[in-house]
């Protein structure tokens, strides 16, 4: 069965803090990992994203950590600011094979104080 | 604007009530999206297009549910004789070939909100 299953469900750091969220997957033909952020009252929007053939990927203050052998990922934010506050959700796709259906987590409620 | 719009915004509706939602993607974006997102939960996938072509339909999509992209452009979803448990966010995603390809992005519009009383 193709899941995703995300933690926490809701995390608070205060500004500058490394907040890091996980996800685990149990289909290993999933082949893209992306994470997307959603603030109320809109639809979610691509932060980063990752294959499985790279370990880590940095874009900007947001790392993603994969590993391939746990079936493992997750996204930590740098120096966090009370703008990141908004939900994250993790999720994974088999590419093309099925039309870059993405399957999500539950998703983090992130609450970053100033 | 140029982003995904979807319309109306909100909807609020009687138990076995027909409700129909559009989706206009980015003009260049072949590729058509619906999910569904309740309140705590991540989005799910409930079907998608390539240009006119209804690829695939997910089990949650019931016989109730009925989507169409007559012209390979914009995208309707209607829910027949609605019930209280198709109360969601009906978001609408779009992308194209190149995106896919490149960087896999989605681009997600802002989402129908139904109350079904």
């Amino acid at each position: 069965q193709q899941q995703v299953k995300q933690s926490p469900q809701s995390l608070i750091v205060q500004k500058g803090g490394i907040p890091i969220i996980n996800c685990a997957y149990e289909n290993t033909a999933f082949d893209y990992f992306p994470w997307y952020q959603q603030f109320p009252g809109k639809g979610p929007a691509l932060l980063i994203a990752i294959r499985p053939d790279v370990s880590e990927k940095k874009e900007g203050r947001f790392t993603i950590s994969f590993n391939k052998s746990a079936k493992q990922f997750s996204l930590h934010i740098m120096d966090s600011q009370p703008g990141d506050s908004a939900t994250y959700f993790c999720a994974a796709s088999t590419g093309e094979t099925s039309g870059s259906r993405l399957t999500f987590g539950e998703g983090t409620q992130l609450t970053v104080n100033p | 604007d140029t982003g995904v719009s979807q319309d109306p915004r909100h909807k609020i509706t009687k138990r076995g009530q027909n409700v129909t939602f559009r989706c206009d993607p980015i003009s260049e974006h072949n590729r058509l999206y619906w999910y569904r997102q309740t309140l705590g939960q991540g989005p799910e996938f409930l079907t998608y297009f390539q240009n006119e072509a209804q690829l695939e339909k997910s089990r949650l999509l019931s016989d109730r549910f009925s989507a169409e992209r007559p012209k390979g452009s914009f995208s309707t979803l209607e829910i027949q004789r609605t019930e209280q448990g198709d109360s969601a966010m009906y978001l609408c995603a779009s992308s194209s070939q190149r995106y896919i390809v490149n960087t896999g992005e989605l681009f997600f519009g802002e989402g129908s909100r139904l109350t079904v009383l």
